[in-house]
């Protein structure tokens, strides 16, 4: 059965601080791995990663995959209050539809 | 504005209503989905469909039905729920495998 795993489950900051979010997977015939952003509302799209040691960039936010090691992170700079959401990261293959997300990480950024 | 709406935004409904959600992509995606979003939970997946055949359904209960009568309309019909089943429910579509569009969800809850 596939997996995605994330940690930390929860991570409170202060503004300013960098942080760096895990997602670990378990996938069969892998594809690809993305990276949504989810406040009070339907997830956004962020990053989508199907290389392994390319680092996409948007912003503060920066991400990369390890295909050898199964995880992604995603990176977020000089962090704000904006920033508090829910981030989910999420796993499929190449059989269509098998989509697995992660139980996500709440990031909390205090002013 | 993501090119995915979902009506309605919320609903309350009781075990022996019989009830429908509906979502609408305006993206001429191929690919619609369903997720079930529960406190503390990770999103589950629940139905996919590509070119409105399903290929994916995540043993569903059968008291949710759904139905895509074309690629850009997908329905969830819902009977005989249970308090349980009270949740988030987001639609999302795709081209391909590619990232997800998520509607803003509807509302449930099952009294």
């Amino acid at each position: 059965e596939d997996k995605v795993v994330q940690s930390p489950l929860s991570l409170v900051v202060h503004e300013g601080d960098t942080v760096t979010l895990n997602c670990s997977y378990e996938v069969t015939n892998f594809r690809s791995l993305l990276w949504y952003k989810q406040e009070k509302k339907a997830p956004t799209f962020l990053f989508m990663l199907t290389s392994s040691g390319i680092e996409k960039k948007s912003g503060r936010l920066s991400s990369i995959l390890d295909k050898k090691e199964l995880f992604s992170i995603l990176n977020i700079t000089a962090t704000q209050t904006g920033d508090s959401a829910v981030y989910l990261c999420n796993a499929g293959g190449t059989s269509y539809g098998k989509l697995t997300f992660g139980q996500g990480t709440i990031l909390t950024v205090h002013p | 504005e993501t090119g995915v709406t979902q009506t309605p935004r919320h609903l309350v409904m009781g075990m022996t209503n019989k009830k429908s959600l509906k979502c609408e992509q305006h993206l001429g995606h191929n690919a619609m989905y369903w997720y079930k979003q529960s406190a503390k939970k990770p999103l589950e997946l629940m139905f996919v469909y590509n070119f409105k055949e399903q290929t994916e359904n995540n043993s569903v209960p059968s008291r949710f039905s759904p139905e895509c009568p074309n690629s850009s309309h997908l329905f969830l019909h819902l009977h005989t729920l249970q308090p349980e089943d009270s949740a988030l429910y987001l639609c999302a579509s795709s081209q391909n495998s590619g990232e997800q569009f998520f509607g803003p969800g509807t509302r449930l809850t099952v009294l």
